[in-house]
């Protein structure tokens, strides 16, 4: 596709739900970040995917949190059991080979709103 | 570890005047250091980036950044603001794989 596509936009869900969020990188990409942004708070690193392989997790704030890439292109981030301090948007970033080489592309975000 | 301290949460300009945001990074290695701009209900933007090559680096929509080793200071200006300007202004610095935020500037442009 022509930039990095996130679904749902928005997604209001009941303290205890588990909910999934979806992300499509642009094609090709090997690398792939989950952000997290509570209102007024710049982005917090969650997770990092090079093709399939999880190279780091250390961002997710508890084991309620877990993403997975399976075929190294479309990655999803589910959180189970939702609490309210969960709510924030969620960014998707993706570029050909990390940050340090290439421009990182991000997604327009996942607004959740845990209630 | 990397990470970077954005200076003044709001900053609020005339239409016209000098844009200054402050960003200082924390690192025992040079750094690659990053602006970006978010608008409301979008996703970040790329606005420019250090990687050592020139200390002055142009970017997008007229912004530029000047890289400081002796203040460890990368902070991004503009000449003359637009109001299409306003917007949320993100430094950020790679910390091995990822990139690591700062809290984020808020810019008015006032008419």
């Amino acid at each position: 596709g022509a930039g990095v596509s996130q679904s749902p936009r928005y997604k209001v869900a009941k303290r205890g739900q588990d909910v999934a969020l979806r992300c499509d990188p642009i094609s090709g990409h090997v690398s792939l970040f989950w952000y997290q942004q509570a209102l007024g708070q710049g982005p917090e690193f969650l997770t990092y995917f090079q093709n399939e392989a999880q190279l780091d997790k250390s961002g997710l704030p508890s084991d309620r949190f877990f993403a997975e890439r399976p075929e190294g292109s479309v990655s999803t981030l589910k959180i189970q059991r939702t609490q309210q301090e969960d709510s924030a948007v969620y960014l998707c970033a993706s570029s050909q080979q990390g940050f340090r080489n290439t421009e990182a592309f991000f997604g327009q975000g996942t607004r959740l709103t845990v209630v | 570890a990397q990470s970077v301290t954005q200076l003044g949460s709001h900053v609020s300009v005339s239409e016209g005047a000098l844009v200054l945001l402050r960003c200082n990074y924390s690192s025992s290695v040079p750094p690659y250091l990053f602006w970006y701009v978010q608008y409301p209900n979008q996703g970040l933007q790329l606005l420019l980036k250090y990687t050592s090559a020139a200390t002055l680096v142009k970017g997008i929509n007229g912004f530029e950044a000047e890289f400081k080793k002796s203040e460890t200071s990368f902070h991004l200006t503009k000449p003359s603001a637009h109001m299409s300007d306003a917007a949320e202004y993100f430094c950020a610095v790679v910390r091995g794989g990822d990139m690591r935020f700062g809290a984020g500037t808020r810019l008015t442009v006032k008419p």
